[in-house]
């Protein structure tokens, strides 16, 4: 069965400092990849995905993700963080038709 | 903006009382999931529905039921609850169509079992 790993469970920026967080999943054959934001007090939400195509994603507030097939990967970057970046991402990848989570990052940025 | 509702927000019980988490989604999503979250943990797939009538177990064995009698609401249920019940109930809704599988979560459902 499918999982993911997340490497860093809490991670702590200053304002502007870039970020990258490690995503990696077991599956080596054709995967959709996600990653999902909790910001504090609300709803989980889309960041960005990768279906196909260009393995370098853009998704919404400046995140970008790399697949990178040969390393199982889809790390999630930010040149410059802020304040309000501050939230919990979760990496996923599509199995079946379902959504297999990992266990999650917790980002702290320091004003 | 996603409309995906959860209730109760947080909830406290004893041991052995029967509990229903509700989970409604006013978008017509067929598709419809309930994920269990423990802190600095995954989100866990425990039931999964792909319409009116259908249910399927997730990864994780849990011992709570669901059904879907309609396409906008998907409770579940746990009959006789226990401490280890106790952890975040996630529920999630998104469009039919195996590649869309941008999903609307709910605010989340708290439950502690004394």
């Amino acid at each position: 069965a499918q999982s993911v790993s997340q490497h860093n469970h809490h991670v702590i920026l200053s304002e502007a400092a870039s970020l990258e967080l490690g995503c990696n999943y077991s599956y080596g054959g054709t995967v959709n990849l996600f990653w999902y934001v909790q910001y504090p007090g609300q709803h989980l939400q889309l960041l960005l995905k990768y279906f196909s195509g260009d393995p370098l994603v853009k998704g919404i507030k400046g995140f970008e993700a790399e697949f990178i097939k040969s390393k199982f990967s889809f790390n999630l970057r930010k040149p410059s963080v802020q304040w309000s970046d501050t939230a919990e991402y979760f990496c996923a990848v599509n199995q079946g038709g379902k959504l297999i989570f990992g266990q999650g990052t917790e980002l702290s940025v320091k004003p | 903006e996603a409309d995906i509702y959860q209730t109760p927000r947080y909830l406290v019980i004893g041991t052995g009382k029967k509990i229903t988490l509700e989970c409604s989604q006013t978008m017509g999503h067929d598709k419809m999931y309930w994920y269990q979250q423990d802190p600095g943990m995954e989100l866990h797939l425990i039931h999964y529905s792909y319409g009116v009538n259908s249910t399927e177990k997730g990864d994780l064995s849990s011992e709570s039921t669901v059904s879907r009698i309609r396409t906008e609401h998907f409770p579940l249920t746990l009959e006789s609850a226990r401490p280890s019940h106790t952890s975040q109930y996630l529920c999630a809704s998104s469009e039919a169509g195996q590649l869309n599988e941008k999903l609307f979560f709910g605010s989340g459902t708290q439950l502690s079992v004394l």
